[in-house]
């Protein structure tokens, strides 16, 4: 088992819906979570950080934390052409101060 | 503020050449990062570096790879030899921590590896 699993997608969305990316991860004493968005042949950038339980809202996104499931989800509002790209999933070991990644989902938006 | 600085861009070399990477991260970052990114998959921890403290270091190929942060600032990784399956996106990040750990990671804009 992965440490973090996302679907590769790619997940396929129409411009302006919503679009919903999940993560789960294994370690159950995983301390805080990340999204990262990953452009084709760019490096990752920081969209969202989450250490609580429950919803965290930054304009068109919110990232979703349910340590009890070990599942954060980041949902895209009204998506944009734009926001296709690879979403990549982070979580922060309970030991250690490193990142883990997953694989990554691809998300495709539709104009 | 300058972000995480990464040089070469892009490096070809032939298999058994040595090559080497920089990273300068972003300034007052104590922690900093070597990652490595096969197509297709998420970034893989090598190195990470507190100041000038190898912390962690478990997932480094030692026999053909080897790092150094002087002072605490600017990184090298060095890989000699090059086989083909090192052909991957180097990946170097900085972060803070604070009191809930690490605030994420700034990435640098990696070196493309390929070895033919």
């Amino acid at each position: 088992q992965k440490e973090v699993e996302q679907n590769s997608g790619p997940l396929s969305v129409p411009e302006g819906a919503i679009a919903s990316l999940n993560c789960t991860y294994s370690d159950r004493g995983s301390q805080s979570f990340f999204w990262y968005r990953q452009y084709s042949g760019k490096s990752p950038e920081l969209i969202m950080f989450i250490y609580s339980n429950g919803d965290k809202e930054d304009g068109r996104f919110t990232a979703q934390l349910n340590k009890a499931s070990q599942y954060v989800s980041l949902l895209i509002r009204d998506s944009q052409p734009s926001d296709s790209a690879t979403y990549l999933c982070a979580v922060n070991r309970e030991y250690g101060n490193k990142l883990v990644f997953g694989a990554g989902t691809i998300l495709r938006v539709k104009s | 503020e300058a972000g995480v600085v990464q040089s070469p861009r892009y490096k070809i070399i032939e298999k058994k050449q040595p090559v080497a990477f920089w990273c300068n991260p972003i300034s007052g970052h104590n922690t900093l990062y070597w990652y490595r990114q096969n197509l297709g998959q998420g970034p893989e921890l090598l190195i990470r570096y507190e100041n000038e403290e190898a912390v962690d270091d478990s997932q480094l190929p030692k026999d053909r790879f080897s790092a150094e942060r002087l002072k605490g600032v600017d990184s090298t990784l060095k890989i000699q030899p090059a086989e083909l399956g090192d052909s991957a996106v180097y990946l170097c990040a900085s972060s803070l921590e604070g009191r809930n750990g690490v605030y994420g990671y700034t990435f640098g804009s990696g070196t493309r590896l390929t070895v033919v």
